[in-house]
């Protein structure tokens, strides 16, 4: 079965440096893999998505790189401020278009300190 | 434009008792998940629905979890005879349709069995 590990449960940085969050899986490559953000006692937010046949995603200090020969995504904050600090999670789906099973990582406890 | 509600946000149970989690997805959303998340873990996919229809709950428990979405009104997610174990985070999430990948989650309801 698919399983999803993002490497480091915490990950504590200066501000202003670059984060950079890894997620890794197993067999099969999603068709698209997901990136959240979630805050102590609450919903995770939904950040970026990028299909398999993305080799990089941006969005303002956010980018992801998809590589399927890796099996592996990389999540990158630029100019890192002590706003980031949350969890991030990855999260992948096959796809399919009748059923739909998204697994999540457990997660990265990202802390930014000024 | 409301996001996902879900309701209540605290629920305590004694054990043996019922309980029913409250989901109303996005304006315009036809596709709910629920999600279980337990303190330190990732979110652990339970059941996914369209209206009327369970299309995958391959995620859920097979004795005292049931999950339904009614042509009208919220989805519902009913524990039976609940149990210590139970105890977690639910998360209701919903998205446009199932080209939409990302979802939308709710603030979660927060189960404490006593």
């Amino acid at each position: 079965s698919q399983k999803i590990e993002q490497n480091s449960e915490a990950l504590n940085i200066q501000e202003g440096k670059t984060a950079t969050l890894t997620c890794n899986y197993t067999n099969y490559s999603p068709a698209y893999l997901q990136w959240y953000r979630q805050d102590p006692g609450r919903g995770p937010v939904f950040l970026l998505l990028i299909r398999e046949n993305e080799k990089e995603k941006r969005k303002e200090r956010l980018k992801v790189t998809f590589d399927t020969t890796l099996k592996q995504s990389l999540f990158h904050i630029t100019a890192s401020q002590p706003a980031d600090s949350a969890t991030y999670l990855c999260a992948l789906d096959r796809g399919y278009s009748s059923a739909s099973k998204i697994i999540f990582g457990s997660g990265t406890r990202l802390s930014i300190r000024p | 434009n409301a996001g996902v509600m879900q309701n209540p946000r605290h629920l305590v149970r004694r054990r043996g008792q019922e309980a029913r989690l409250r989901c109303s997805p996005m304006k315009g959303h036809s596709h709910v998940y629920w999600y279980r998340q337990l303190p330190e873990e990732g979110l652990k996919f339970m059941v996914y629905l369209q209206k009327e229809n369970i299309i995958d709950e391959s995620g859920m428990p097979k004795e005292r979890f049931s999950a339904e979405f009614p042509k009208e009104g919220p989805s519902i997610l009913r524990i039976q005879q609940v149990v210590r174990g139970d105890s977690a985070a639910y998360f209701c999430a919903s998205s446009l349709d199932r080209s939409s990948y990302e979802q939308y989650f709710g603030p979660g309801t927060r189960l404490t069995v006593t």
